[in-house]
């Protein structure tokens, strides 16, 4: 079954600590993409990938850190630099899409992250 | 700056009935717009899209139309079904300088179904 998955599902860690979220995806897609969802707000990327070994920043990228070693692989840091680190946090990965067509964009179940 | 705007937070139907969702943009760069469902607890699903040369595009139940003068489009879903009770977003493509595409979400709106 091909797909992307997320994990943890939920995630509690102490205010100040990084943390890491891991995003895999065996559908042999080049771009992935981080996104958080706050209540009462759309998805706001935060970052991107294009190709492996290439990243860019989304909207909201500041105390945010990603890599892009392996296609498979995207995995996100929320470091302490984070001000309100609290949110709902989505993977996504797409074939990149053309002038005529779009890139649909396949996302995770998320994970929900809390920070006390 | 909200350059894709859902202004219903939520919507009532009743099963049966047609729901049509809302959503405006300002930004004219934009050259695609998809809608996107969501459930509690999990990742969004790609609904449906249409490019800003169309001004409908049709898929069952679901029939997405763009209004490009002023710049709004709107989601019909009919008949409405209960499964259908979720959060929808609207999104909108743009293709950068560098080639790098980049989705702007709106803010979502709560359809809830009644039986």
């Amino acid at each position: 079954d091909g797909g992307i998955t997320q994990s943890p599902k939920y995630l509690f860690r102490k205010e100040g600590q990084n943390v890491t979220l891991s995003c895999e995806q065996n559908l042999n897609h080049d771009a992935m993409y981080w996104y958080r969802q706050d209540p009462g707000q759309g998805l706001r990327l935060i970052y991107y990938s294009q190709i492996v070994n290439d990243f860019q920043k989304g909207d909201i990228a500041e105390g945010y850190s990603v890599s892009r070693e392996k296609k498979e692989s995207f995995p996100l840091t929320v470091t302490s630099a984070q001000k309100n680190p609290t949110a709902f946090y989505l993977c996504a990965s797409s074939i990149p899409g053309t002038r005529d067509t779009p890139n649909e964009q396949f996302f995770g179940p998320g994970t929900r992250l809390t920070v006390l | 700056d909200q350059q894709v705007k859902q202004n219903s937070p939520s919507l009532s139907v009743q099963e049966g009935r047609i729901s049509i969702l809302n959503c405006d943009y300002t930004n004219s760069m934009f050259d695609y717009f998809l809608w996107y469902k969501k459930y509690p607890a999990e990742g969004p699903t790609f609904l449906i899209s249409i490019s800003s040369i169309k001004d409908k595009n049709e898929d069952g139940r679901f029939t997405v139309f763009l209004n490009k003068s002023a710049k709004h489009l709107s989601l019909h879903i009919v008949p409405s079904q209960p499964g259908d009770s979720a959060v929808y977003f609207c999104a909108a493509r743009r293709i950068s300088n560098f080639g790098n595409e980049k989705l702007t979400f709106g803010t979502g709106t709560r359809l809830t179904i009644i039986p």
